[in-house]
């Protein structure tokens, strides 16, 4: 079953950072918190993981506030190519994946 | 990065006939490959986690004698769905991991039996 609470949507303009948020207060000592996004009939595409510390990649970043019961992922500067639905989702023991909702981001010209 | 792919991208089947899904990934070895299953305006729902030459696992409420999973490489998993109804019509995707904490997952495949 999904840990994971995230937004049902947002809006973020073109340009702008797009922070998104996502809650797990029940989150275990060695659970990853992963970031996938899934573009509309496609398979969801990789974005960026971590376990504590906060993380960067070409992509994205990634806080995890102390207690880890919460994180963000934070795009940039969105683009309209962003627009898609963005899952948080924690890594188990048995490297399942088991998705929530999802927020679905629109980003506007 | 890792390449996971699915064949056929998209099949039309009439009711009762089974359809099988290939899922290979395409530059590394999977030790699981996992199967998905979406519905429209849904979220991907775990259906069964699936390690090379050994029985897939699946999760709760899904039929394993309807949805037959083999793996029988480290590059293969396929998903059967036999007898196939209406409501089997979906959107199925497989990811598939080295055990390394990455998942890679497939573009995946609409189902629509008729």
């Amino acid at each position: 079953d999904a840990k994971t609470t995230q937004p049902t949507s947002m809006d973020c303009a073109e340009g702008r950072a797009a922070n998104l948020p996502c809650n797990h207060s029940t989150i275990s000592g060695n659970e990853y918190v992963y970031w996938y996004r899934q573009i509309h009939s496609q398979g969801p595409q990789y974005i960026i993981h971590g376990l504590k510390n906060n993380e960067t990649n070409e992509m994205a970043s990634l806080i995890i506030t102390e207690d880890r019961k919460s994180s963000t992922l934070i795009l940039p500067h969105a683009t309209l190519r962003d627009t898609a639905v963005y899952y948080c989702i924690l890594l188990n023991t048995g490297n399942q994946f088991y998705f929530g909702t999802g927020t679905s981001l629109t980003v506007i010209p | 990065g890792a390449v996971v792919s699915q064949h056929p991208s998209w099949v039309i089947c009439k009711s009762g006939t089974s359809v099988k899904i290939e899922c290979r990934s395409l530059d590394f070895q999977a030790t699981t490959m996992f199967w998905y299953r979406q519905f429209p305006k849904q979220s991907l729902m775990l259906m069964a986690t699936s390690n090379e030459g050994s029985k897939a696992t699946y999760e709760q409420g899904v039929e394993k004698d309807k949805f037959l999973i083999n793996h029988a490489s480290l590059t293969l998993s396929t998903l059967t769905v036999t007898s196939a109804h209406p409501e089997d019509s979906s959107f199925y995707i497989c990811s598939a991991t080295t055990g390394a904490y990455e998942q890679y997952f497939g573009p995946g495949t609409r189902l629509t039996v008729t």
